[in-house]
């Protein structure tokens, strides 16, 4: 089981500001997906990162896969009260069968 | 709306209760499974299912079984609770082509005390 290793494990900061969670491996992953979770909720899946290098924007959220594939940034600018929660990413076990988690960066923003 | 439901959202039992969580889903996924999640740690596998009659156990060991006798539905037994059992059960389903995302449904709390 490869390991996903996320930081910051924990990050509070005010409305407005700007921040980059990390997601690390020793691993070469053919994807990488970013999760966001709510208190008492599930996670809901953000974005599957697939090329190295690759850029997605997805509002205020930028995500970027490295160039080897072996790790990933999210980028949010401008941090809301809304965008507080856990950001985990996941990525496909070596045998494909199930995604394997990092234990997540928890966000909170506060006004 | 949510495409996988998962019942009870919360549930407190006595040591040694037999119990069952519900997982269903609406999207016709042949793929799913079931996660435990624990403050600070990462999701673990515990079940997983290819399709009808197909369950196999994930990497973290576990006293739970689990069955899959439609494509719909994926409930988790544990047949005599213990408090190591407290913990959130993530149920979740995916396409199953290539890289396919999670649909995760709310979760079960579950407290044995």
């Amino acid at each position: 089981t490869q390991l996903l290793e996320q930081s910051p494990q924990f990050l509070s900061i005010q409305e407005g500001e700007n921040l980059t969670v990390y997601c690390n491996s020793s691993s070469v992953f053919s994807s990488l997906q970013w999760y966001r979770q709510e208190p008492g909720e599930g996670p809901v899946l953000l974005v599957t990162v697939v090329t190295g290098g690759e850029v997605k924007k997805l509002k205020r959220l930028t995500f970027q896969f490295g160039d080897a594939r072996k790790d990933s940034s999210l980028h949010i600018t401008a941090a809301q009260p809304g965008d507080t929660g856990l950001y985990l990413c996941a990525a496909y076990s070596n045998s494909g069968y199930a995604l394997n988690f990092g234990k997540g960066t928890s966000l909170l923003v506060t006004p | 709306e949510a495409d996988i439901y998962q019942t009870p959202r919360y549930l407190v039992i006595g040591t040694g209760k037999k119990i069952t969580l519900e997982c269903s889903q609406t999207m016709g996924h042949d793929k799913m499974y079931w996660y435990q999640q624990d403050p600070g740690m990462e999701l673990h596998l515990i079940h997983y299912s290819y399709g009808v009659n197909s369950t196999e156990k994930g990497d973290l060991s576990s006293e739970s079984t689990v069955s899959r006798i439609r494509t719909e539905h994926f409930p988790l037994t544990l047949e005599s609770a213990r408090p190591s059992h407290t913990s959130q059960y993530l149920c979740a389903s995916s396409e199953g082509q290539g890289a396919s995302g999670y649909t995760f449904g709310s979760g079960t709390r579950l407290t044995v005390v």
